[in-house]
């Protein structure tokens, strides 16, 4: 498709399970964003990508959190042990580099952590 | 203090109205400024970037840009019930990494 993809689009797991979220940008878009939205709250930023590279990271709640990014297209959003506090949804947007800042958004994955 | 701040609202304005929608943030080198609009259970959409002073209109939206004073706002004139969403001010950090922070947003409510 022509937009952003996120599988899956909804996720119910156990306290203490792994899991992981994809992300498949639009295709050219170099720039690549995870983001986490809990219920009626604003977006927490998570981690950045500039091709294959994280620039910044700084937004990983704990060291539970990782991303990678390969081939300069899909990114992989991994949690270890998740925790009740996890569960949210989250949402993965690309960009042109030549326009940060106007993303685009997939639909997003919920994570239900039980 | 949140580097990007909004008030949660709700804002409500009667349908033919003007909403004004404003943000502040506290990053003084940030370098470009964006309105999304999210509607209840979808992803935000991107409806105005400025990036630089003064006042830049697209349609019945018109976004006002102060680095001065830290300050966005967005203006929606003739305001339709299908305005009604969430809309989160979002800056980009003096840094230059691409790092985009959002407020916490906006609720708007027009009422027919």
């Amino acid at each position: 498709g022509a937009g952003v993809s996120q599988s899956p689009s909804n996720k119910v797991t156990e306290k203490g399970k792994d899991v992981e979220l994809r992300c498949d940008p639009i295709s050219g878009h170099t720039a690549l964003y995870w983001y986490r939205q809990s219920l009626g709250q604003g977006l927490e930023f998570l981690i950045y990508f500039q091709g294959n590279s994280a620039p910044d990271k700084s937004g990983l709640p704990s060291d539970r959190f990782s991303a990678e990014r390969t081939g300069g297209s899909v990114s992989t959003l991994t949690i270890q042990r998740t925790q009740q506090e996890d569960s949210a949804v989250y949402l993965c947007a690309s960009s042109w580099t030549q326009t940060p800042g106007e993303l685009f958004f997939g639909e997003g994955s919920r994570l239900t952590v039980l | 203090q949140k580097e990007v701040e909004q008030n949660s609202g709700p804002l409500s304005v009667p349908e033919g109205a003007i909403a004004s929608l404003n943000c502040t943030y506290s990053d003084r080198g940030s370098q470009s400024f964006f309105w999304y609009r999210q509607y209840s259970g979808k992803s935000p959409e991107l409806i105005m970037s400025i990036y630089s002073n003064g006042d830049k209109e697209d349609g019945r939206f018109t976004a006002q840009l102060n680095k001065a004073s830290q300050y966005v706002s967005l203006l929606i004139r003739d305001s339709q019930p299908s305005d009604s969403a969430t809309y989160l001010c979002a800056v980009t950090g003096s840094s230059n990494t691409g790092k985009l922070i959002f407020g916490q947003g906006t609720t708007l409510q027009v009422k027919p």
